[in-house]
């Protein structure tokens, strides 16, 4: 068992449609998430980082996460063409080291 | 504020050959991770330097290795290339956050 699962996807959503993206894991000794957005050919951009149970909103995104469950999302809401994308969960339980999850292909049609 | 670069993003080389990849952090960045992402394996972390040290390491053969300089920059290097070692090779520095910030990569062939 992976300690990162992500649906590969892909997931397809009209334009301005509210997308939901989810991780889950395993090892409890994670305490920092984030939320990467990578275009094809591109390096991943960070969107999202949290590091506490709860909600963190930024503009259009908001990130998710329940240390209880373990479980991880991440919420576009008005999602735009340019969202079009692959999006990955990275955790860490600190010293630098990222465990990602294989990222969710988003397309958003206009 | 410049990002992370990296240097050659391109790269062709034949099995047996070595290569080595340079990574600028942003400035005053002083940790420098370095991953690799296939279309397998995803992406997969193989070290981070710290102030010229290693401090910390993936499940990567020997092969594998690198170095960091004083100004922060660091190399990675692969000895005796294998065609499974073709991949993305990307670079992320860190203020020590844990927020890592990536570069573009160095996109690896090895024919």
């Amino acid at each position: 068992q992976k300690e990162v699962e992500q649906d590969p996807g892909p997931l397809s959503v009209p334009e301005g449609a509210i997308v939901s993206l989810n991780c889950t894991y395993s090892n409890s000794a994670f305490q920092y998430f984030m939320w990467y957005r990578q275009y094809s050919r591109k390096g991943p951009e960070l969107l999202m980082y949290t590091y506490s149970s709860g909600n963190k909103e930024d503009g259009r995104f908001t990130a998710q996460v329940d240390k209880s469950s373990k479980y991880i999302s991440l919420f576009i809401r008005d999602s735009q063409p340019s969202d079009s994308a692959t999006y990955l969960c990275a955790l860490s339980g600190g010293f630098q080291k990222l465990v990602f999850g294989t990222g969710t292909r988003l397309l958003v049609s206009p | 504020k410049a990002g992370v670069t990296q240097t050659p993003r391109y790269l062709i080389k034949t099995r047996g050959q070595q290569v080595t990849l340079s990574c600028s952090p942003i400035s005053g960045h002083r940790s420098v991770s370095w991953y690799q992402q296939t279309p397998g394996q995803g992406l997969q972390f193989l070290f981070e330097y710290f102030s010229e040290t290693q401090r910390n390491k993936g499940n990567f053969p020997g092969r594998f290795s690198g170095r960091q300089f004083s100004n922060s920059r660091s190399e990675m290097n692969v000895s005796t290339l294998e065609l499974g070692d073709s991949a993305l090779y990307l670079c992320a520095s860190s203020s020590g956050s844990n927020e890592q910030f990536f570069g573009p990569g160095t996109r690896l062939t090895v024919l």
